[in-house]
């Protein structure tokens, strides 16, 4: 069965805290990973990974992608209340694209 | 301003009485896509366009029907709803999926 775990599936940190999330995912026709943010509303895109050891970085936030062991991380350092939000893994696992997969996402709360 | 465009926002409606959500994107993306997200169950693919009278079906299907007979819009058709649909249906679009998908605001639909 094709599928996307993230972890953990919560997790509380203290503004300034680096955090790393975790998506692992097993599909069958692997084409691309996506993360994304949700706070309240609706997702927003963060990056997109096809290649194995290549980071993505956008200000503080970064990914990056292993192939291999199939699983992917995104790390945010220097934490800030505005990070807080719930952080969405997928995967397209379609040959020409548009069929995706999400996880259940890793909610993230920091305090002040 | 581009945007991706779903109404109603919110509807409240009574089992097997027809509806149709809309999505509409004015970025001539090819591709277009309908999830629902449920708590614990995250954001499920119903589905996807990868382009003008061509679609194919996500992971939930059942209980649905879509047209893409023009390239900026994708309804969402629910022939005879049922309480199990009650949940929050996104419309997403993408130029192409390597560039991740722009999330419309919501439609948030309970079926009683």
């Amino acid at each position: 069965e094709d599928k996307v775990v993230q972890s953990p599936l919560s997790l509380v940190v203290h503004e300034g805290d680096t955090v790393t999330l975790n998506c692992s995912y097993e599909v069958t026709n692997f084409r691309s990973l996506l993360w994304y943010k949700q706070e309240k509303k609706a997702p927003t895109f963060l990056f997109m990974l096809t290649s194995s050891g290549i980071e993505k970085k956008s200000g503080r936030l970064s990914s990056i992608l292993d192939k291999k062991e199939l699983f992917s991380i995104l790390n945010i350092t220097a934490t800030q209340t505005g990070d807080s939000a719930v952080y969405l893994c997928a995967v397209d696992w379609s040959n020409q694209g548009g069929k995706l997969i999400f996880g259940q996402g890793t909610e993230l709360s920091v305090k002040p | 301003e581009a945007q991706v465009t779903q109404n109603p926002r919110y509807l409240i409606t009574v089992t097997g009485k027809k509806l149709t959500v809309t999505c509409s994107q004015n970025m001539n993306h090819e591709y277009m896509s309908w999830y629902r997200q449920d708590p614990g169950l995250g954001l499920r693919q119903i589905y996807y366009s990868m382009n003008v009278e061509v679609t194919d079906k996500g992971d939930v299907p059942e209980g649905y029907k879509v047209s893409r007979k023009e390239k900026r819009n994708f309804p969402l058709i629910l022939e005879s709803p049922s309480p199990n649909q009650t949940s929050l249906y996104f419309c997403a679009s993408s130029q192409d999926t390597d560039y991740g998908y722009t999330f419309g605001s919501g439609t948030r639909l309970t079926v009683v």
